[in-house]
């Protein structure tokens, strides 16, 4: 069974850092491409960066770019985002969520989501 | 960069038909995945590459997509199907690829 398994999520200040972790199993994790997706209180998803497979190519949305970095650690089977300069803006539950192995294909799997609050 | 636009809400009756509409320039020359999230819960794929369900995914819930326009309908609501909707689809001509429609609260009456 596909399971991805979210954690680090927490209450932070503004200008803060604070690393999510996300735990795969029940699939080859090393040879998918895998994404951080947000959803903000009461509002919709919005795509936040993607790792190809070997960790070797990344993207980010320009609302995160320069403060977000994701990574991979394919020998723990394990996906991150470090999150620095945080602002209030970037409060929201964060998902890990996997894609197809053929280009093109949805989030197949997600994880249940973790919580980051940047707040004084 | 490529916008999909999306109904705040849709309300049907049990028993009817809902459809939900993701607008975007020629989307129909896109895929385009439909996810189901119900409140406190991970979203759910409900339809994928415009019209395919994954398993699991009762045949109530079709998908299509031509010109400006791509329509999840869900056949038969029923209160369980009352959830916010997200289209989504991949911008390979963008260095942000992933795109989300801004979602539509699905209200059964």
């Amino acid at each position: 069974e596909v399971q991805l398994v979210e954690s680090g999520g927490g209450l932070v200040q503004p200008g803060g850092s604070l690393r999510l972790s996300c735990a795969a199993s029940g699939f080859t994790f090393s040879s998918y491409w895998m994404h951080w997706v947000r959803q903000a209180p009461g509002k919709g998803l919005v795509w936040v960066s993607r790792i190809n497979s070997d960790g070797s190519s990344t993207s980010y949305a320009d609302s995160v770019k320069g403060r977000f970095t994701i990574s991979r650690d394919n020998a723990k089977n394990t996906l991150y985002l470090q999150m620095n300069s945080l602002r209030a803006e970037d409060t929201a539950v964060y998902y890990c969520a996997r894609v197809g192995a053929v280009a093109g294909s949805p989030f197949d799997y997600w994880g249940q989501g973790t919580l980051v609050t940047v707040s004084s | 960069s490529y916008v999909l636009t999306q109904p705040p809400s849709v309300s049907v009756a049990p028993g009817q038909t809902a459809r939900i509409t993701c607008g975007g320039n020629n989307i129909g020359s896109k895929s385009v995945h439909w996810y189901q999230q119900k409140p406190g819960q991970a979203p759910v794929l409900v339809v994928y590459d415009d019209s395919d369900r994954p398993s699991g995914i009762p045949e109530r819930f079709s998908g299509s997509n031509s010109g400006n326009t791509a329509t999840l309908t869900i056949s038969r609501v029923e209160a369980g199907d009352e959830a916010d909707y997200y289209c989504q689809v991949w911008d390979s001509s963008s260095d942000h690829p992933g795109v989300f429609g801004g979602g539509t609260k699905l209200t059964v009456l």
